[in-house]
């Protein structure tokens, strides 16, 4: 597709159970990142991909988080043992490399899906 | 460490005014980008623009202008002639340089200033 895509849009679970979010790019673009906010706050940073490699997962929580990314495509942000603090909208992002860098840096300019907003009941 | 403050948490205008939305910054790395990115009701994020810390030019899009201060470590975004349109979350962000001079990783962004313009 044209944007960044992300399902499940809306997910309500109950405390305890796992969530998968998933996470469609920009076809081409080598960066992918999980951003988390939280209603009414700003964003707060999760992990960075490069490639299939994550080289910064320095914002994920706890180790109920989880992410991968396969085929420098899509990528798949796991939580498992869902907690209440857990709700908030998961805003995925994609951005482009620098032309003649080999991929390895990015323009900085993030193109954002609509985020998959997560209820833990 | 990096740190963006947007001390304004909620501003209102009235159409056809002025506004300014403020960023301050604090880096230690002597190269990097500053972003702002609009949130409207629908949620989605929009860029809106990227400014390199080697270019303290001020811009201006249309009604959009941005003024880069280094010396204040300021980023400052006014709106020309508000319009309802313009009503959204604005966020101020920041990146380190990467490698090979472009952006990297994460964005780190501030809080956000909400926009209320009433017609």
């Amino acid at each position: 597709g044209a944007g960044v895509s992300q399902s499940p849009s809306n997910k309500v679970t109950e405390k305890g159970k796992d969530v998968e979010l998933r996470c469609d790019p920009i076809s081409g673009h080598t960066a992918l990142y999980w951003y988390r906010q939280r209603l009414g706050q700003g964003l707060e940073f999760l992990i960075y991909f490069q490639g299939n490699s994550a080289p910064d997962k320095s914002g994920l929580p706890s180790d109920r988080f989880s992410a991968e990314r396969t085929g420098e495509s899509v990528s798949t942000l796991t939580i498992q043992r869902t907690q209440q603090e857990d709700s908030a909208v998961y805003l995925c992002a994609s951005s482009s490399p620098l032309p003649y860098t080999s991929g390895k840096t990015n323009t900085g300019e993030l193109f954002f899906g609509e985020g998959s907003r997560l209820t833990v009941l | 460490a990096q740190k963006v403050t947007q001390a304004q948490t909620e501003i209102s205008v009235v159409e056809k005014e002025d506004v300014t939305l403020d960023c301050v910054y604090e880096t230690r790395d002597t190269t990097y980008y500053l972003f702002w990115y609009k949130q409207p009701p629908s949620g989605e994020l929009v860029f809106l623009i990227r400014r390199n810390s080697f270019d303290e030019q001020n811009e201006i899009s249309g009604r959009y202008s941005w003024n880069f201060q280094k010396s204040t470590s300021s980023f400052n975004f006014t709106i020309t002639a508000s319009q309802v349109v313009d009503s959204a979350v604005y966020f101020c962000a920041l990146s380190e340089s990467g490698v090979g001079g472009g952006a990297t990783n994460k964005l780190i962004f501030g809080t956000g200033t909400l926009l209320a313009v009433q017609p």
